[in-house]
């Protein structure tokens, strides 16, 4: 596509329940990435996939959150049990490498709000 | 440890005026670092990059400064118009790991 699509745009949980964000990054980039910005703060890395290497999980906050990236394209980043601290807004970007001199393509992100 | 710090405070002109934003970074020694742009409701937008061993670098209405001994950046708009009102976010490579982001500054431009 033209961009980074990222779906849904708007989330709303239950403490609790289980939710999937899904990331359609640009066609021919290697590198995806997810980050995740609270209100009014900066971006915090949780994640990145570079082509058929491990992914770094470095950023990912517990084991209640994962990411799988299907076919070196779509993404999904998956929360289990959400917590109220999860509500965030989930953004994901990609590059065309993970280079020290990139630049990233983000999506809109998905808002997500835990009740 | 290592942080990027940009004023949290919003930084208010008006139109015409040249804006002016800084980044300052502890315990990295990054080669390049880039600006961002981020409306509401939005993701960042790449603006600029400049390498350490670029002191300069501009494109149209913007110029980017990288002094790697103070470990400072500054980003200025010259010319500014409301359309330039955002969050303006600079981020840094950190070794092999993804970009770092500051938590941004954001502008807003009276007309």
């Amino acid at each position: 596509g033209a961009g980074v699509s990222q779906s849904p745009s708007n989330k709303v949980t239950e403490k609790g329940k289980d939710v999937e964000l899904r990331c359609d990054p640009i066609s021919g980039h290697t590198a995806l990435y997810w980050y995740r910005q609270s209100l009014g703060q900066g971006l915090e890395f949780l994640i990145y996939f570079q082509g058929n290497s491990a992914p770094d999980k470095s950023g990912l906050p517990s084991d209640r959150f994962s990411a799988e990236r299907t076919g070196g394209s779509v993404s999904t980043l998956t929360i289990q049990r959400t917590q109220q601290e999860d509500s965030a807004v989930y953004l994901c970007a990609s590059s065309l490498v993970r280079t020290a001199n990139e630049k990233l393509f983000f999506g809109s992100g998905t808002q997500l709000s835990v009740l | 440890s290592q942080k990027i710090e940009q004023n949290s405070e919003a930084l208010n002109i008006q139109e015409g005026k040249t804006a002016t934003l800084t980044c300052n970074y502890t315990n990295y020694s990054p080669a390049y670092l880039q600006w961002y742009r981020q409306d509401p409701g939005r993701g960042p937008v790449f603006l600029l990059l400049i390498r350490e061993n670029e002191k300069e670098k501009r494109k149209e209405r913007l110029k980017v400064t990288f002094d790697t001994t103070l470990k400072q950046s500054l980003f200025h708009i010259t010319a500014s118009q409301p359309a330039d009102s955002a969050t303006y976010l600079c981020a840094l490579e950190a070794g092999r790991r993804a970009l770092t982001f500051g938590s941004g500054t954001r502008l807003q431009v009276q007309p």
